[in-house]
């Protein structure tokens, strides 16, 4: 059963404009959560993160949003540049929770592909 | 430079081969990952390790296996018991007592020929 879903495999935006990611997770107990960027053949880089405590988050281009009720979170990006085109990957943590005998542990959802057009 | 570096990029196995691809941290971290991606899968955990000579299998482990013998090395065996081999592998790492993000290597491609 997953945890951490990203419902949507693929978004195409057009340059300039706002691209949202969303995800979306069914285990109460998390308390971080985590977005990554991928590459081709190379390995996910750390993006931005949010606590439970928090609602929103900024950096930059990027901003991600956490509504702990609908158990949703979303990364918007804007303005959103080609440079941008990558898996987006959502992750989400627990300390308290017991994954596989491992507090902590991050579990991710299967990634959204982002194509931003010139 | 810290990082953690996977080796070697690509790699090649015939069937019934076992193979191993190593994950080497200088960031001094205590835990330590290996996931396995595949085109609409995601990341899926194969094994992972907290402390030296010690670890736990993941999601996937059937077919893998790996040792702990120093905090900088978790190597990644593929052995001929894994049925499908063929996959992008990453290694990972984070400090448990720093925070939840992970450090992720740059990958293995492996692919059985």
């Amino acid at each position: 059963d997953q945890q951490v879903k990203q419902n949507s495999p693929s978004l195409s935006v057009q340059e300039g404009r706002i691209s949202i990611l969303n995800c979306d997770y069914t285990n109460s107990m998390f308390d971080y959560f985590l977005w990554y960027k991928k590459y081709p053949a190379e390995g996910p880089t750390f993006l931005i993160s949010i606590s439970s405590i928090k609602d929103k988050n900024e950096d930059g281009r990027f901003t991600v949003f956490l509504n702990k009720s609908a158990k949703h979170l979303s990364l918007h990006i804007v303005p959103s540049q080609p440079g941008d085109s990558a898996v987006y990957f959502c992750a989400a943590s627990a300390r308290r929770m017991n994954y596989g005998g491992s507090q902590g542990n991050l579990i991710f959802g299967k990634g959204t592909k982002l194509s931003v057009k010139p | 430079d810290g990082g953690i570096t996977q080796s070697p990029k690509y790699l090649f196995r015939k069937e019934g081969q076992n193979v191993t691809l190593s994950c080497e941290q200088n960031l001094n971290h205590d835990a330590m990952y290996w996931y396995r991606q595949d085109p609409g899968q995601g990341l899926r955990l194969i094994y992972y390790s907290q402390i030296v000579n010690d670890f736990q299998k993941g999601d996937i482990a059937e077919g893998y296996s790996v040792s702990r013998e120093k905090k900088e090395s978790f190597p990644l065996t593929v052995t001929s018991a894994q049925k499908n081999p063929t996959a992008f592998y990453l290694c990972a790492s984070n400090a448990i007592e720093a925070g939840y993000g992970y450090t992720f290597g740059s990958g293995t491609r492996l692919t059985v020929v």
